[in-house]
């Protein structure tokens, strides 16, 4: 039962370098998110997918890349990143969409 | 655009006290809101939701909330604050086309013996 697991918890990247945040879920749920927490901001829409194949911008796309390959897997990527982009990453899902999500733990990422 | 707006962004208490945690929204259709929880170093966790059905939803862990249409409000209570319940609480509506949510700016409520 584990439902929504993301990988790595922490990452420390210099400016510029490229990474990927991978999110995992089992509980077959076609509505995948991923959000970006900053302190006293609460938390932003980067992207969202309906279901393997598709994927939409959010609020706060910018920097970031996502792809939807599987209904489990929906990896995040940074491209060239940038200290603006030092947050806490929070992936979650749901089995409506829209509702009642189920979050993954977090991924805390500094640039430096 | 669909908002929720979060009064204050820290809430202290005293064990045994009221907890009282305000949450504002603006929408332009019916809105379906929900209240989350997050401890430290976790993600969030579902303390309740309204989904237009009975206007006073009750939660985990001895939380509730109550939609009033016409004060655009969903505030959170619970009779009796312990320890544990020391955390932050968001906020969140469902966007116009119901496909994510939107989040408030969090309350950090603190609880002090």
């Amino acid at each position: 039962n584990a439902g929504v697991t993301q990988t790595p918890k922490f990452r420390i990247l210099k400016i510029g370098q490229s990474m990927t945040l991978q999110c995992t879920q089992d509980m077959n749920h076609n509505y995948m998110y991923w959000y970006r927490q900053d302190p006293g901001m609460g938390l932003k829409l980067i992207y969202y997918s309906v279901g393997a194949g598709i994927t939409d911008k959010g609020e706060v796309p910018n920097g970031y890349n996502v792809s939807r390959s599987t209904t489990e897997d929906f990896p995040l990527r940074l491209e060239l990143a940038a200290p603006s982009q030092t947050s806490v990453y929070f992936c979650a899902s749901s089995y409506v969409k829209g509702m009642s999500y189920t979050f993954g733990s977090g991924t805390r990422l500094t640039v430096v | 655009a669909q908002s929720v707006t979060q009064l204050g962004s820290h809430v202290s208490v005293s064990e045994g006290a009221l907890v009282l945690l305000r949450c504002n929204y603006s929408s332009s259709v019916p809105p379906y809101l929900f209240w989350y929880v997050q401890y430290p170093n976790q993600g969030l966790q579902l303390l309740l939701k309204y989904t237009s059905a009975a206007t006073l939803v009750k939660g985990i862990n001895g939380f509730e909330a109550e939609f009033k249409k016409s004060e655009t409000s969903f505030h959170l209570t619970k009779p009796s604050a312990h320890m544990s319940d020391a955390a932050e609480y968001f906020c969140a509506v469902s966007d116009t086309k119901g496909t994510a949510l939107i989040f408030g700016k969090g309350t950090t409520l603190s609880v002090s013996s």
